[in-house]
C-alpha cells in the first residue's frame, strides 16, 4: 500500500547527543515536510522540500537539519542545538502538480529527551 | 504575521447532534483550505478541502463552509458519532507549498 512512513516511533535521546528521524514515501510525491506537534498545540513547520536537492526552511528551523537526496526520502535531524527537542514531530508529503492538494502524514516519531 | 485560528478550544457534543468547529485565518492570499482530523497519537487525517473560489463544499456528513469577507472557515459534521471524537485543525495554503496548521479543537463526542 501507498503511504508514508515514518521511523522510530519511539526514541530517547541523552541532552547533547543529535538524533536523526526517518520518512520515507511511496506515493510519488514530490512535496515534503517536517511538522512539530507539542502537547495541546497545533502543528509547527520545520522544513519542507519541494524537489530533489533543495528544502526550505519553515517557521522554526533552528536545530534542525534536513535533506533530500531522494524523492522518496526526507530525513530530519534534530541536533543538539535544539534546546526543547522533546515533542511529536511528523512527517508529510503532497502532490505538487497540477495544484497543491492536502498533506498525507505518516504516524509521527516522538521523541523524548532524558 | 499569518496566522490560523480557532475560536474554541473545545467542544463538546451529544452523540446524534451535528458539531460545528469554527477557524479564523489572517492571510487574505491564501487561496486553500483544509480539515484535518486528528486522533490521539496519530498523524493527522485529511478530512475535506476547500479553494477560495468556492464558498461550501460537501462532502460525506461533512460540510465545509469558507467565508472570505470576514476570514472565516467552519466544518460541519452531521448526526455526530463517537468516532468523531478527535482534535480537529484547519490549515491553509497561501498559494506555494506552505501549509499552516491553527491549534485545533478537541471534538467530544457524549454517548
Amino acid at each position: 500500500d501507498g503511504g508514508i512512513t515514518q521511523s522510530p516511533k519511539y526514541l530517547f535521546r541523552k541532552e547533547g547527543q543529535n538524533v536523526t528521524l526517518s520518512c520515507e514515501q511511496n506515493l510519488n510525491h514530490d512535496a515534503m515536510y517536517w511538522y512539530r506537534q507539542d502537547p495541546g498545540q497545533g502543528l509547527r513547520l520545520i522544513y519542507y522540500s519541494q524537489i530533489v536537492n533543495d528544502f526550505q526552511k519553515g517557521d522554526i528551523a533552528e536545530g534542525y537539519s534536513v535533506s533530500r537526496e531522494k524523492k522518496e526520502s526526507f530525513p530530519l535531524t534534530v541536533t543538539s542545538a535544539q534546546k526543547n527537542p522533546t515533542a511529536f514531530y511528523l512527517c508529510a508529503s503532497r502532490n505538487k502538480l497540477p495544484r497543491p492538494g492536502e498533506l498525507f502524514f505518516g504516524e509521527g516519531s516522538r521523541l523524548t529527551v532524558l | 504575521g499569518e496566522s490560523v485560528g480557532l475560536h474554541l478550544p473545545t467542544l463538546s457534543v451529544q452523540e446524534g447532534d451535528n458539531s460545528i468547529i469554527n477557524c479564523a485565518y489572517s492571510n487574505s492570499a491564501s487561496d486553500y483550505f483544509i480539515w484535518y482530523k486528528q486522533e490521539s497519537g496519530k498523524g493527522p487525517q485529511f478530512i475535506i478541502d476547500i479553494r477560495s473560489n468556492m464558498d461550501k463544499r460537501q462532502g460525506q456528513r461533512v460540510t465545509v463552509l469558507l467565508n472570505k469577507t470576514v476570514k472565516h472557515l467552519s466544518l460541519q459534521i452531521a448526526a455526530t458519532q463517537p468516532g468523531d471524537s478527535a482534535v480537529y485543525f484547519c490549515a491553509e495554503n497561501t498559494g506555494g507549498f506552505k501549509t499552516i496548521f491553527g491549534a485545533g479543537t478537541r471534538l467530544f463526542v457524549k454517548a
